[in-house]
């Protein structure tokens, strides 16, 4: 699976939208870009996946770049409760189900 | 549906004792795995079955086994526990590994502590 490159913080002011991006610059044509966030010690928590298209759900939208070579998570418009550490994974999809999380980004939302 | 439950939430061990930790799910997922979070870390990968019967290494296998002899369990042992196995660990299951876009869903976390 491709390795990914997250910076290692970020801040955002409550009630903006919180942009977090994602470098993988490896990425094959059949793997898939993964958004997970951990909430201080809890399991982490799926928020959504795209392939090549922009995708987006009730948690968040996410942006990838036509080479897909980079993406960016959208979340339009962060609360506290979003402060959590995000991780950005690619993976082949129907064929493997191992996760490789990095350190990921962790986000802080401010009041 | 209860989701994916570990027990226990909480462990000390002393160097040298074995444990088994517990994992469950009750949604039918064929896929089931095991991490382990240390500090300041992302999660690694110790074990994962793609069904019951069959179990594979991950990223940091050592001094763990597994088995996986109902869909519904995937426990995780320590045959004899060390300081460096310390850490957070966490159980995931997913549908199936031919399911392209499916989530893992993972459990609260067993905080283990070897002394």
């Amino acid at each position: 699976d491709a390795k990914t490159t997250q910076p290692p913080s970020m801040d955002c002011a409550e009630g903006r939208a919180a942009n977090l991006p994602c470098n993988h610059s490896t990425i094959s044509g059949n793997e898939y870009v993964y958004w997970y966030r951990q909430i201080h010690s809890q399991g982490p928590q799926y928020i959504i996946h795209g392939l090549k298209n922009n995708e987006t759900n009730e948690m968040a939208s996410l942006i990838i770049t036509e080479d897909r070579k980079s993406s960016t998570l959208i979340l339009p418009h962060a609360t506290l409760r979003d402060t959590a550490v995000y991780y950005c994974i690619v993976r082949v999809g129907g064929g493997s189900e191992k996760l490789v999380f990095g350190k990921g980004t962790k986000l802080t939302v401010n009041p | 549906n209860a989701g994916v439950t570990q027990t226990p939430k909480f462990q000390v061990l002393k160097t040298g004792q074995s444990m088994t930790l517990q994992c469950a799910q009750d949604m039918n997922h064929e896929y089931m795995s095991w991490y382990r979070q240390d500090p300041g870390m992302g999660l690694r990968l110790i074990h994962y079955s793609v069904g019951a019967g069959i179990t594979d290494q991950g990223e940091v296998p050592n001094g763990y086994n597994v088995s996986r002899s109902t869909t519904e369990d995937f426990p995780l042992r320590l045959l004899s526990a060390a300081p460096s196995q310390t850490s957070v660990y966490f159980c995931a299951s997913s549908y199936s590994k031919f399911s392209v876009g499916k989530e893992q869903y993972f459990g609260p976390g067993t905080r283990l502590t070897v002394t």
